[in-house]
């Protein structure tokens, strides 16, 4: 069965702190790794991921894969309360499988 | 181009009344994803259609829901004889036929179950 783990599972950080979200994944027919920021409304779509070791950037948003070792990490440096939002990892086989998120809390 | 519509928005209904959800993808996409989004939980896959066919439903509940994507008109997911459990959002989103490509989600729609 397809799995995509992610860690931790909830965090609280002052403004400034650089935080890193974690998502591991067991798949068959491994295609990309999406990162998506869930606030209120619908998920939007942050960044796409295929290709080992290639960093995406977006701000003080950045994020890499690593196809052996099966996971991706995506990283937030100076971080705001706008911030503040659920991180979810989704793996694309044949369809799309999410993890169960990470809440990411950003104190004043 | 609008984006995928999902509507009811906002919906209650009282235990054992039927809840009928629609999702129109965005125009030239013809797969369809399900999602349902417990309070403080993650999205958790549910069912996976193109038109007029059932891909996946691994996720789906053995009973009480049912999802369809017709030849003409929005997908629809069906919960018979709602339980307070059901109450959720629930997430439908789109992608195009072929490739390689992000998918992209509707608003979702709100179910409680009173």
């Amino acid at each position: 069965e397809d799995k995509v783990v992610q860690s931790p599972l909830s965090l609280v950080v002052h403004e400034g702190d650089t935080v890193t979200l974690n998502c591991s994944y067991e798949v068959t027919n491994f295609r990309s790794l999406l990162w998506y920021k869930q606030e209120k409304k619908a998920p939007t779509f942050l960044f796409m991921l295929t290709s080992s070791g290639i960093e995406k950037k977006s701000g003080r948003l950045s994020s890499i894969l690593d196809k052996k070792e099966l996971f991706s990490i995506l990283n937030i440096t100076a971080t705001q309360t706008g911030d503040s939002a659920i991180y979810l990892c989704a793996v694309r086989t044949n369809d799309m499988r999410f993890g169960a998120g990470t809440r990411l809390t950003v104190k004043p | 181009n609008a984006g995928v519509m999902q509507n009811p928005r906002h919906l209650v209904r009282r235990r054992g009344q039927e809840a009928r959800l629609r999702c129109s993808p965005m125009k030239g996409h013809s797969h369809v994803y399900w999602y349902r989004q417990l309070p403080e939980e993650g999205l958790k896959f549910m069912v996976y259609l193109q038109k007029e066919n059932i891909i996946d439903e691994s996720g789906m509940p053995k009973e009480r829901f049912s999802a369809e994507f017709p030849k003409e008109g929005p997908s629809i997911l069906r919960i018979q004889q709602v339980v307070r459990g059901d109450s959720a959002a629930y997430f439908c989103a789109s992608s195009p036929p072929k490739g390689d490509h992000t998918i992209y989600f509707g608003e979702g729609s709100w179910l409680t179950v009173v």
